[in-house]
């Protein structure tokens, strides 16, 4: 099986620009989160959709910042406009059946530098 | 509120030795499940664990094992042996049943030197 395939792997872009970013969970999963990675912060949650709602935002730094999840295969975390603090690695992860263990299964994640 | 702490930022040791890698945990569910995940050089995250609140039981997998005390709200990990291969940053998380997500700890990173 595929495992979250996220796209692109690096994306280097100058401050102003809009960034998509690209999320496939994993078939059947019906939990997709959107995290970043910085050296000061770690590992933040963004955003979190259950069957393609989102039910959890609190974490999405500020409006320039958005996400959707159109269908059960396929989600966008889009930057508009870019400023380099937002220079991370963006994971996405997905789940199934969050009642049961919470676990959380990754993607590659998507290297963003913003000059 | 809930929390993970890692108070270890790094740690370095010499291949072969053993290490511990230290978690402790704040939450106010009384079901929650515990993980540790490791992130390589490569930058994937691979799970490697999983606990539940409800057992406490030790467990083994080849080198590694983990520790699970509810009394002192800790969660940590061993590593028997340690190989160069073995270096990572590894990271502690939580996750409640009420809360839709997981909640990392900082992380550790762990440089094995042949």
């Amino acid at each position: 099986d595929a495992g979250v395939i996220q796209s692109p792997r690096h994306e280097v872009t100058e401050m102003g620009q809009e960034v998509t970013l690209r999320c496939k969970p994993i078939s059947g999963h019906d939990y997709l989160f959107w995290y970043r990675q910085t050296m000061m912060r770690g590992l933040e949650l963004l955003i979190y959709f259950n069957n393609n709602v989102p039910i959890d935002d609190s974490g999405m730094p500020e409006d320039r910042f958005s996400a959707k999840m159109p269908n059960a295969s396929f989600s966008t975390l889009k930057i508009q406009p870019s400023e380099p603090r937002d220079s991370a690695v963006y994971f996405c992860a997905s789940s199934i059946h969050l009642s049961n263990t919470g676990e959380l299964f990754f993607g590659e994640g998507s290297r963003l530098t913003v000059l | 509120a809930q929390k993970v702490t890692q108070a270890q930022t790094e740690i370095s040791v010499v291949e072969k030795e053993d290490v511990t890698l230290d978690c402790v945990y704040e939450t106010r569910d009384t079901t929650y499940y515990l993980f540790w995940y490791k992130q390589p050089p490569s930058g994937e995250l691979v799970f490697l664990i999983r606990r539940n609140s409800f057992d406490e039981q030790n467990e083994i997998s080849g080198r590694y094992s983990w520790n699970f005390q509810k009394s002192t709200s800790s969660f940590n990990f061993t590593i028997t042996a340690s190989q160069v291969v073995d270096s990572a940053v590894y990271f502690c998380a939580l996750s409640e049943r009420s809360q839709g997500n997981l909640i990392f700890g900082k992380g550790t990173k762990l440089s094995v030197k042949p």
